[in-house]
């Protein structure tokens, strides 16, 4: 069984361009989250779907960020414009609702922002 | 909101030896404790986990310890191995339902020497 998949593995941007990075959850896991870590420090918690409803959205940064999940299944987390303190790690993790509260991370993004 | 301490950011021991991480969270509503292992390029792995109604769970040579008057719980590794050597992270959670955010410590870099 495939894991939780995330692309790009890095991005290196310019201030003021866009990126998307895309997850695609375990088969079946109706719960997805995005957490980021920045510089070393703690992982973060960004937000949290439900199947394509937002659940919690009260980790997102800020309006530069969009998270999209159409249809349930894979999910997208676009910035737009980036901003240097944007650059760190994003993870992607994902459980099955009811089930085993483990959440299972994807390798993440690194997005650098220059 | 729930806020999680971990100590130390670093630890070197040598192969063979002991290694603790400590970690302490602020929200008596957190009753899910997962320890993540993150290894280079690769995404958060959960390898031992605990609730609040349990005050002590192992696994082979990995064990977690749980104290909920003070609020903190550790992870013990013994006889450590190079294969260790990695990047840990404790997190606290108020698992309700199907759902739980993570709220993660910083992280501790373990570093086993042969």
């Amino acid at each position: 069984e495939a894991g939780v998949t995330q692309f790009p593995s890095h991005s290196v941007i310019e201030k003021g361009q866009t990126v998307t990075l895309r997850c695609d959850p375990i088969s079946g896991h109706d719960n997805l989250y995005w957490y980021r870590r920045v510089m070393g420090k703690e992982i973060k918690f960004l937000l949290h779907f439900v199947k394509e409803s937002k659940q919690d959205e009260s980790g997102m940064p800020n309006n530069r960020f969009l998270a999209e999940r159409t249809g349930g299944t894979y999910s997208t987390l676009k910035v737009q414009p980036a901003e240097l303190e944007d650059s760190g790690v994003y993870f992607c993790a994902s459980t099955l609702f009811g089930g085993s509260n483990i959440q299972y991370f994807g390798a993440g993004t690194r997005l650098s922002v220059l | 909101g729930e806020n999680v301490e971990q100590h130390p950011s670093t630890l070197s021991v040598q192969e063979g030896d002991s290694a603790v991480i400590k970690c302490t969270y602020s929200d008596s509503a957190s009753n899910y404790f997962p320890w993540y292992k993150q290894e280079l390029g690769k995404g958060p792995q959960l390898i031992i986990d605990i609730r609040s109604n349990v005050g002590e769970k192992k696994d082979q040579r990995i064990a977690v310890t749980l104290n909920k008057t003070a609020k903190h719980f550790s992870l013990h590794i013994t006889e450590t191995q190079p294969e260790d050597s990695a990047v840990y992270f404790c997190a606290a959670s108020p698992f309700s339902g199907g759902y739980n955010k993570l709220i993660f410590g910083a992280g501790t870099r373990l570093a086993v020497h042969p």
